[in-house]
């Protein structure tokens, strides 16, 4: 069974902190990596893709992946309260084309 | 770019009635697109793969002849649940890839939900 975990929280971060989320992933082969953000009732909006080692970033967040480790983490900067959402890693198990979720991780930034 | 829609929205439909989705890439050519169900308080879990011009593979354990998916042109793909029952109700949504920009990046459809009565 290939898996996607994540802490389902809620993470409850304050206004203006950085908010980190976790996720690990059981698929030595898998080769890209992705978080969306989802509002209730509403449908993922991609956040970040990651596909090697390392550090990647856009405006105020950061993708983190470590394959060795199996291991992706995402650092949302200067947190504000629009970000309160439910955070999905999903990933592309080898040889696979559809998305592997977790469960999600559900933020609260307080203002 | 990258948008994809889907309709309806929303159906309340009867017990042993059928229902069609549309899903749309509206500015991009998608020769694959996938159906995720999403059950209240769980993740997305993948359906199936939608090719254009061929048949659609299915994720173990979702029946094929109940979850009809076509994929006519390379901006829609229609899934139609046939003799729906309440446990049907979920949340359907569609994805595609826009291979003109990252060929890995799946956009999502704003997703139908689905009441079976």
């Amino acid at each position: 069974q290939k898996e996607v975990e994540q802490n389902s929280g809620p993470l409850s971060v304050p206004e203006g902190a950085i908010a980190s989320l976790n996720c690990t992933y059981s698929d030595r082969g898998s080769q890209s990596f992705f978080w969306y953000r989802q509002y209730s009732g509403k449908s993922p909006e991609l956040i970040m893709s990651i596909y090697s080692n390392g550090d990647k970033e856009d405006g105020r967040f950061t993708a983190q992946l470590n394959k060795a480790s199996q291991y992706v983490s995402l650092l949302i900067r200067d947190s504000q309260p629009s970000d309160s959402a439910t955070y999905l890693c999903a990933v592309n198990p080898g040889g696979a084309d559809g998305l592997t979720f977790g469960k999600g991780t559900h933020l609260i930034i307080q203002p | 770019g990258a948008v994809v829609s889907q309709h309806p929205s929303w159906v309340i439909c009867k017990s042993g009635t059928s229902v069609k989705i549309e899903c749309r890439s509206l500015d991009f050519q998608a020769t694959t697109m996938f159906w995720y169900r999403q059950f209240p308080k769980q993740s997305l879990m993948l359906m199936a793969t939608s090719n254009e011009g061929s048949k659609a593979t299915y994720e173990q354990g979702v029946e094929k002849d109940k979850f009809l998916i076509n994929h006519a042109s390379l901006t829609l793909s229609t899934l139609t649940v046939t003799s729906a029952h309440p446990e049907d109700s979920s949340f359907y949504i569609c994805s595609a890839r826009d291979l003109s920009g990252d060929p890995y990046e799946q956009y999502f459809g704003p997703g139908t939900r689905l009441t079976v009565t």
